[in-house]
């Protein structure tokens, strides 16, 4: 099992510009969310999914956009990227056999992006 | 959203046990209490997690105090490899979203 992957590892993006972020896992899992780490600071949530075709907004919404067409891939857009998207990435995804509240998220390595 | 509170830094010498403490005086009766950490530039991974009862796995010990307004993660032989950012997070019912904190640093000395 690979776990939880993530493309592109690193990206350099111009103001203005866009990009799709991927995340993939093989674990079958119905959860998966995308959070953003500035330096110094913990995760914030953006966006996540409970399930294939749904979506919701996490803490720091704007400016992303998401969907999950397959179960495996939760994708990231920027669609005009701005200076404060400079971050790491991360993607997670989770199975809550145990009910949500004690579900255990898998994390990806990060894609660390800079926009100029 | 019910918060956590953890100190900034800490430090342990090789090979001694490791206690981090987490408070989050105003925990609902049904949220969980995880543990995961941040290997430098890497991903969180998880470590621990419980409801009310001690738990050990072969990565830690979580201690929750009885009125669970508090826990600590317990290393009990920390090596270097354990130098790592140690996030303590409350999961609650109902809802997907997990609140990171800043976490506490863990530096291990040789």
């Amino acid at each position: 099992n690979a776990g939880v992957t993530q493309t592109p590892k690193f990206r350099v993006l111009k103001t203005g510009q866009s990009m799709t972020l991927l995340c993939a896992q093989d674990m079958n899992h119905e959860y998966m969310y995308w959070y953003r780490q500035d330096p110094g600071m913990g995760l914030r949530l953006i966006h996540y999914s409970v399930g294939e075709g749904t979506t919701a907004k996490g803490e720091v919404p704007d400016g992303y956009n998401v969907s999950r067409l397959k179960k495996q891939n939760f994708l990231l857009g920027l669609e005009s990227a701005a200076p404060s998207q400079t971050s790491v990435y991360f993607c997670a995804s989770s199975y809550s056999a145990s009910g949500v509240g004690a579900d255990t998220q898998y994390f990806g390595p990060g894609t660390r992006l800079t926009v100029l | 959203d019910a918060k956590t509170t953890q100190p900034n830094s800490m430090e342990s010498n090789e090979e001694e046990p490791v206690h981090l403490p987490c408070n989050h005086s105003t925990i609902s009766g049904t949220d969980y209490i995880h543990w995961y950490r941040q290997l430098p530039s890497q991903g969180p991974e998880y470590v621990i997690h419980g409801l009310t009862s001690n738990v050990n796995n072969r990565m830690a010990s979580l201690a929750i105090a009885e009125d669970r307004k508090s826990s600590t993660l317990i290393l009990h032989r920390a090596t270097l490899r354990d130098a790592a950012v140690y996030y303590c997070i409350l999961g609650s019912s109902g809802t997907y979203k997990y609140i990171f904190g800043t976490g506490t640093r863990l530096k291990v000395l040789a």
